[in-house]
């Protein structure tokens, strides 16, 4: 079982276009997030929901949209995409009354804007 | 505000030599410390945490990190290498009341047979 799920796992599109990614986990925690990680690696929070709501919302382009339709979900929808999209974004979770706040990641989705 | 960094974008040792990776970390109030990593085109997998208590902490595959408050460091460590620990290794910080996990800048690990 998955603990947590993205999809797809690559993307390649056209600057310009808008692509979602999906995330969904099932370890029943009550907080998501999406990082974006670059070609250097560095990783970089960009929002946080804990149940449903926003919590964290780094310096991102309003192009980014993420949508929470339950605690178990998280997408993110970029509109018009850009070169410097290309990254590959990480959905994690974690449950917020935990005293550890260790996070759970996905596995990745590779967007490429050509 | 909170940061974390991580000594050296690359390290390369030799299989069965100790494995060092250097965090440092930069917090107003006591942090919880994380050491993640992450194998090729996958996600990131907890190695080991520190919240409280002991402050040498063990983790998977043979790691462990010791807290030290007075040097605001985190360092990882395995004595002997294995051709599967090369990856790429992130330390992180978070608050205890924070949401947010910060990750250093991630070290890159070769091991050479």
């Amino acid at each position: 079982d998955t603990a947590v799920s993205q999809t797809p796992k690559y993307l390649v599109t056209q600057m310009g276009n808008d692509k979602s990614i999906k995330c969904e986990q099932n370890l029943g925690h009550d907080t998501m997030y999406w990082y974006k990680q670059d070609s250097k690696k560095f990783l970089k929070i960009m929002f946080s929901y804990n149940n449903k709501e926003l919590i964290i919302n780094e310096t991102v382009p309003n192009r980014f949209s993420p949508k929470s339709p339950d605690k178990a979900h998280l997408n993110l929808h970029i509109n018009s995409l850009e070169l410097g999209d290309s990254a590959v974004y990480f959905c994690a979770s974690s449950h917020q009354g935990a005293n550890t706040g260790e996070l759970f990641f996905g596995e990745g989705s590779r967007l490429t804007v050509l | 505000a909170q940061s974390v960094t991580q000594l050296g974008s690359h390290v390369s040792v030799s299989e069965g030599a100790l494995v060092l990776l250097r965090c440092n970390y930069s917090s107003s109030v006591p942090p919880y410390l994380f050491w993640y990593v992450q194998y090729p085109n996958q996600g990131l997998q907890l190695l080991l945490k520190y919240t409280t208590g002991a402050t040498l902490v063990k983790g998977i595959n043979g790691f462990e990190a010791e807290f030290k408050k007075s040097e605001t460091s985190f360092h990882l460590t395995k004595p002997s290498a294995h051709m599967s620990d090369a990856a790429e290794y992130f330390c992180a910080v978070r608050t205890a009341a924070g949401n947010k996990l910060t990750f250093g800048g991630g070290t890159r690990v070769l091991v050479k047979p």
